[in-house]
């Protein structure tokens, strides 16, 4: 089956400083690679999402990119806020609506 | 996005008691929705998909008889745990597939279930 795996595990950096997370996946099947914040307490929130028939895909101050070759996925944030502090997680699924495979998880602290 | 509510929010039983949770989609129909269960600082591990009208897909390991799913309608999903351990307690969230929005899931607000 699918695994997912997901670095780092934490993530300090200062205000306005960019943040990069990385997954890499093993399923070659897989199109489908969302990512989701988490804050304590709360429901995953859908932040942005990219299908495999596009390389990169960008929401303001997030980007995702996609390697399907190498088989890894990237989440940027740029001019981080301090709101952005959060659990973020990767996932990775064979299609959109099919159950997701999720990373351990990414603890992004900014600090001001 | 689309809305996905769970209740109750919080719950504490005790041991060898059955629970029952329930998942909603208010603003749209959903097929399919999944099961989570989240330990603390950990990440979300699919338990199983909830099909309407049919039987739910357990992931290996989870034991369908004491998780069990129903999916009787296209915007409920209840999953009950039956007796009840403390092992048992954790946060179980479960998410919901809007088709018409590209198929995305949209996650509840989980529960948090305590055995005592």
């Amino acid at each position: 089956g699918e695994n997912v795996e997901q670095h780092p595990s934490t993530l300090s950096v200062q205000e306005g400083d960019s943040a990069v997370i990385k997954c890499t996946y093993s399923d070659s099947a897989s199109n489908y690679f969302p990512w989701y914040k988490q804050e304590l307490g709360k429901r995953p929130q859908l932040i942005i999402d990219i299908r495999s028939n596009v390389g990169e895909k960008k929401d303001q101050r997030i980007a995702v990119t996609l390697n399907k070759t190498a088989k890894h996925f990237s989440l940027h944030i740029t001019e981080t806020q301090p709101e952005d502090s959060a659990v973020y997680f990767c996932a990775a699924s064979t299609q959109a609506g099919t159950a997701l495979i999720f990373g351990k998880g990414t603890t992004l602290s900014v600090s001001s | 996005g689309a809305v996905v509510s769970q209740h109750p929010s919080r719950v504490i039983c005790k041991s060898g008691t059955s629970v029952k949770i329930e998942c909603r989609s208010l603003d749209f129909q959903a097929t399919t929705m999944f099961w989570y269960r989240q330990f603390p600082k950990k990440s979300l591990m699919l338990m199983a998909t909830s099909n309407e009208g049919s039987k739910a897909t357990y992931e290996q390991g989870v034991e369908k008889d004491k998780f069990l799913i129903n999916h009787a309608s296209l915007t409920l999903s209840t999953l009950t745990v039956t007796s009840a351990h403390p092992e048992d307690s954790s946060f179980y969230i479960c998410s919901a597939r809007d088709s018409s929005r590209a198929d995305t899931q949209y996650f509840g607000p989980g529960t948090r279930l305590t055995v005592l």
